[in-house]
């Protein structure tokens, strides 16, 4: 149980175009998740947080208008990078939690985003 | 901020050896999660701690939640080739009913020669 998908798992784009991501709780009613980034060699780093309905929160150094968090129902999510820039080029990881998890996220596979 | 750190950052050892990693905080947790991180892949949840004192085991692997709540330790017994990876503390500091974000250590990264 508890099956997090994320599409797509690999992504290449132009310098300046918009990529979206989905991340999908397969069998379960997420209420909250969580978008992350990830450079290599490093930690997982929270970009922000979503509950079902309501607008995301961010942490502080995160471009809200940048990265388009839209989480529309309880089982998914999406994240859009707008006018993408090879800075952006990263790997991106969301994790979903439900109400009585206890605080255990269960995180998806990943999309690793290319800017060129 | 709060601030996990996790030691050590890397292990080399041989197959069939035990492991030891931990975590430590200045500020308390009511929760602490172990992750393990495969290369290109999402972190996959390996133990799940709530109350101070309490050791849990989930196979070859056993962690304890420190009886201050600023600290955990991860073990792994009689280690195997497929336990390569980098291991991951979070700790939270919300017990119940509720999502709270999670405060990640640096990660431990562990090779295991055959």
């Amino acid at each position: 149980g508890a099956v997090v998908s994320q599409h797509p798992s690999r992504v290449i784009c132009k310098s300046g175009t918009s990529v979206k991501i989905e991340c999908r709780s397969l069998d379960f009613q997420a209420t909250t998740m969580f978008w992350y980034r990830q450079f290599p060699k490093q930690s997982l780093m929270l970009m922000a947080t979503s509950n079902e309905g309501s607008k995301a929160t961010y942490e502080q150094g995160v471009e809200k208008d940048k990265f388009l968090i839209n989480h529309a129902s309880l089982t998914l999510s999406t994240l859009t990078v707008t006018s993408a820039h090879p800075e952006d080029s990263s790997f991106y990881i969301c994790s979903a939690s439900y109400l009585s998890s206890y605080n255990e996220q269960f995180f998806g596979p990943g999309t690793r985003l290319t800017v060129l | 901020g709060q601030q996990l750190n996790q030691s050590p950052q890397s292990m080399f050892i041989q197959e069939g050896e035990d492991v030891s990693m931990n975590c430590t905080s200045s500020s308390i947790f009511n929760t602490w999660l172990w992750y393990k991180q495969d290369p290109g892949e999402g972190p996959v949840l390996l133990i799940a701690l709530y109350k101070a004192g309490e050791l849990t085991s989930n196979g070859r692997l056993t962690a304890q939640f420190g009886t201050t709540r600023k600290d955990s330790f991860l073990n792994i017994s009689a280690s195997i080739p497929s336990d390569v990876g980098i291991y991951f503390c979070a700790g939270s500091s919300r017990s119940q009913g509720g999502s709270e974000k999670l405060v990640f250590g640096k990660g431990t990264k562990l090779t295991v020669n055959p």
